[in-house]
């Protein structure tokens, strides 16, 4: 079965530092892995795709970097903002379209 | 607009009363899934649809029916509701190549007393 590790599970940080973001799985067998960003008491919004055949992705102040055979991807946020504050989910597509998700990492940037 | 919609988005309901949320997609997607999402638990799996009258259970599919007999909606039935389904629930769709990326509800929230 497919697990999914985000450590830290919370983190805060000062406005403007870099966040990093860390997601392991456990089967290196996978289609592709998206990062989530999820608001308090809200839906799921996709941040970035990165499929298996890739090392990483960018999209603005994000970017997302894979290593399949180690099981590990991080999430890097250039120049944080209060506004980046929620909770980031990575999840990865696996077996017969499956999805297995993290638990999560809660992030404070403080102004 | 593309996009996953779910009914009803909050719902207070009593143990044993029959309930469906239902999710419908307009981006004519193959695969449809559910999840429930709980506090120190993360998202799960509940069932999972990779097309028309093909479904699968997912991690947790126990207490739970789906059915799939159109494209574009993936209902989730509850026959006997019990106060351990409450929990915040997402739909989600998406291409079935391993390339698409899944869009997602915006969640109902389900309180069973």
């Amino acid at each position: 079965k497919q697990e999914v590790t985000q450590i830290p599970a919370a983190l805060s940080v000062p406005e403007g530092e870099n966040l990093v973001l860390n997601c392991s799985f456990t089967d290196s067998a996978i289609y592709n892995l998206q990062w989530f960003r999820q608001d308090p008491g809200k839906g799921l919004t996709s941040l970035l795709l990165i499929q298996s055949s890739q090392r990483e992705q960018t999209s603005g102040r994000l970017n997302a970097s894979l290593d399949k055979s180690s099981g590990r991807s991080t999430l890097y946020i250039a120049a944080s903002q209060p506004g980046d504050s929620a909770t980031y989910l990575c999840a990865v597509r696996y077996g017969n379209n499956r999805l297995a998700f993290g638990k999560g990492n809660q992030v404070v940037v403080i102004p | 607009e593309a996009q996953v919609t779910q009914n009803p988005r909050y719902l207070i309901t009593v143990t044993g009363k029959k309930l469906t949320v239902t999710c419908s997609q307009n981006m004519n997607h193959e695969y449809m899934s559910w999840y429930r999402q709980d506090p120190g638990l993360g998202l799960r799996q509940i069932y999972y649809s990779m097309n028309v009258e093909v479904t699968d259970k997912g991690d947790v599919p126990e207490g739970y029916k789906v059915s799939r007999k159109e494209k574009r909606n993936f209902p989730l039935i509850l026959e006997s509701p019990s106060p351990n389904q409450t929990s915040l629930y997402f739909c989600a769709s998406s291409f079935t190549g391993m390339l698409y990326e899944q869009y997602f509800g915006p969640g109902t929230r389900l309180t069973v007393t």
